[in-house]
């Protein structure tokens, strides 16, 4: 059974551009919650989607946002790009629900913001 | 706010010993999960432990829900048990898991 998958796994922008992150989730997995890694601030929840609906978002800009597919496959847009942007991007997934079930990543995608 | 701690911040061993690493939350924690993150990034899912105690080999975890705690025990440690290790919980019916800053487990051969 494959992963969670995520594409590209490194990227690098320029400040004032958008992005799009693509995570294609475990097969039958219909949660897809996304987080931002950085040396400063840690693991941080950016947001959650369940049946193609934002179910629950964390503290960041309207810069940030994400859809989800009929498939369950999500993808997260960042637009505007600042430095501060740069970070490990990490998807994960689950049956259900992003909080009380075991929760499995992705490896992640590497965004470097010049 | 949510408060995750987690001790130590570092661990440097030799192979072969055993650690215990810890994690304290600021209030009752639901659905208390811990992590290992290998040198590459990937996040591996060690145990979904909201209360009670498992183990998987090597590893095993215990979760004190109603006192805020939970414990990583690894034994006979090797080489490829180095990274970080995280903890991550719900809190206060928060619908968003909040991680701990890790721990970075070295193990040296």
């Amino acid at each position: 059974k494959a992963g969670v998958t995520q594409t590209p796994r490194y990227l690098i922008k320029t400040r004032g551009q958008q992005v799009t992150l693509s995570c294609s989730p475990i097969s039958g997995h219909r949660s897809v919650s996304w987080y931002q890694q950085t040396p400063g601030q840690g693991l941080q929840f950016l947001f959650e989607y369940f049946s193609e609906t934002q179910r629950n978002k964390g503290n960041f800009p309207g810069r940030f946002s994400g859809r989800q597919f009929s498939n369950s496959r999500s993808e997260m847009n960042v637009s505007t790009l600042e430095l501060g942007d740069s970070a490990l991007y990490l998807c994960a997934s689950s049956w259900s629900s992003a909080t009380n079930e075991k929760l499995f990543f992705g490896s992640g995608t590497q965004l470097s913001v010049l | 706010g949510i408060q995750v701690e987690q001790s130590p911040p570092d661990l440097i061993l030799q192979e072969g010993a055993n650690s215990t690493l810890r994690c304290n939350f600021s209030d009752s924690v639901n659905n208390l999960q811990w992590f290992h993150q290998n040198p590459w990034g990937q996040l591996i899912n060690l145990f979904y432990i909201p209360s009670g105690t498992k183990q998987n080999g090597r590893l095993s975890a215990t979760t004190v829900a109603t006192e805020r705690y939970s414990l990583l025990y690894i034994s006979s440690s090797q080489t490829t048990d180095s990274g970080v290790y995280f903890c991550a919980g719900t809190i206060q019916g928060a619908q968003k898991l909040v991680f701990g800053q890790g721990t970075r487990l070295t193990i040296n051969p």
